[in-house]
């Protein structure tokens, strides 16, 4: 059964860069046409679509976030992961990391409990 | 960017009763629709794929429906453990994928 398990620092401050990551168990990666993808949830909000990477194509980011977001897979450590830089308040969410079925399939499904990163500094 | 918009903000169902959760898109996308239902504390869980398809494990009792802009989410025979907020997200065409804000659940 495929689970993620997301880690990384639940505070982070202003103006610096968030770092997440994502580790995979119960599959490969490099399985499958898959995206991995981030998703985030403000404080009472609905959630936002961060990006997606995979293992052998170029990822795709929400343009809102493309300037500051990359998402990359590690294929050794079956993993992937999250750099969001130039941190503001407005970045403090939940994020969560989540299976994307790929093209044309894009629902998610499984995702993982969630980490709350707070910006603050 | 395609706009999800969903209604009621909340909606209250009697146990066994019947609620119904309304999901509009800005443009056509055709059946490229999903469901999610969040309990608090934890992670979105996927209900619904291709506008009506149940995912593994979901009980018959929830149902999705519709195409084009206007979907809906059927859940009957409610039970106190439905009570989350459920969420529609459009994954039609290219990215961004966009969810809605999101109904809340309560049984009385």
């Amino acid at each position: 059964q495929l689970q993620l398990q997301e880690s990384g620092p639940g505070l982070v401050r202003p103006s610096e860069t968030l770092f997440l990551t994502c580790s995979v168990s119960g599959d490969s990666v490099t399985s499958g046409t898959y995206h991995w993808s981030w998703v985030r949830q403000s404080p009472g909000k609905t959630l936002e679509w961060i990006g997606y990477s995979y293992h052998n194509g170029s990822p795709s980011y929400n343009p809102s976030l493309r300037s500051r977001v990359a998402i990359s897979v590690d294929t050794s450590r079956n993993q992937f992961s999250l750099t969001l830089t130039s941190v503001t308040a407005a970045d403090t969410a939940v994020y969560y990391c989540a299976r994307d079925q790929g093209l044309p399939r894009s629902w998610f499904d499984p995702w993982g409990q969630g980490t709350l990163v707070t910006v603050s500094s | 960017e395609i706009l999800m918009t969903q209604s009621p903000a909340t909606v209250s169902v009697s146990p066994g009763g019947r609620a119904t959760l309304s999901c509009r898109a800005s443009q056509s996308i055709g059946i490229n629709l999903a469901w999610y239902q969040q309990k608090p504390g934890q992670a979105p869980r996927l209900l619904i794929y291709g506008a009506s398809v149940r995912a593994t494990d979901i009980p018959a009792r929830f149902r999705g429906g519709g195409s084009g802009t206007e979907f809906t989410l059927t859940i009957s025979s409610l039970q106190s453990e439905d009570s989350a907020i459920y969420f529609c997200q459009q994954y039609d065409n290219r990215p961004p994928w966009t969810f809605g804000q999101g109904t809340k659940v309560e049984i009385k």
